[in-house]
């Protein structure tokens, strides 16, 4: 089971890129990396999702090292409505109930 | 859009009552989820279903109980609720097919539970 450690909280500014980053230090071969964003009394919402070096949509990026023992997720240019927790899941292709359980994520907060 | 509906956005209940929050998807997906979220500990695993009949307990399943009678719905029971079962309850789905990658979770609004 690959569990992730990200810090507990972040602060910043409007209009500045946003950097979180995930470790999984014992992240399998087949294992996927996924992140997603809570709003306050909403379920979390899928935003990005990689298996190696970068990955880009329109909300996000998503770096991944050689090694794929950490993750950073990417947020460019935040705004107000960016501040929410953040949650990095690991896990494979296929089901595997141990690919659900969420860490404590990473609460944002991002001033004016 | 894809979507998973729970029936009950805010309850309030009296300790023993017997608790039922439904959830429905409607994306033909195999696996579905119940987790509840309490400050400060983030979101814990209750069951999981991956086809119709068939439960798995996640984390913390005391106290609570799932049914799976069609694939679509899925369905958390509280025997004889609790007030430390005060939360909010989120139910989840995801294909069981991993597609280009690893399942994606999307998630219910949420339950909001309150036991007196």
């Amino acid at each position: 089971l690959a569990k992730t450690t990200q810090p507990i909280s972040m602060d910043s500014y409007e209009g500045q890129e946003v950097n979180i980053t995930c470790s999984h230090n014992n992240i399998a071969t087949n294992d996927y990396i996924t992140w997603y964003q809570q709003f306050p009394s909403q379920g979390p919402r899928f935003i990005i999702q990689g298996y190696k070096t970068k990955v880009t949509n329109e909300v996000a990026s998503l770096f991944i090292p050689a090694d794929r023992k950490s993750s950073t997720l990417s947020l460019p240019r935040v705004s107000l409505s960016d501040t929410a927790v953040y949650y990095c899941l690991v896990g494979g292709v296929g089901y595997n109930n141990n690919d659900m359980r969420f860490g404590a994520g990473t609460r944002l907060t991002v001033k004016p | 859009d894809v979507k998973v509906t729970q029936s009950s956005r805010y309850l309030v209940k009296r300790t023993g009552e017997k608790v039922f929050l439904e959830c429905v998807q409607d994306m033909d997906h195999e696996n579905m989820f119940w987790y509840r979220q309490d400050p400060g500990l983030g979101l814990r695993l209750i069951y999981f279903s991956y086809d119709v009949k068939m439960k798995e307990k996640g984390d913390i399943p005391e106290g609570y109980s799932v049914s799976r009678e069609k694939k679509e719905r899925f369905s958390l029971i509280l025997e004889s609720a609790s007030t430390n079962q005060t939360s909010m309850y989120l139910c989840a789905s995801s294909s069981g097919t991993g597609n280009s990658g690893a399942n994606v979770l999307t998630f219910g609004a949420g339950s909001r539970l309150t036991v007196l």
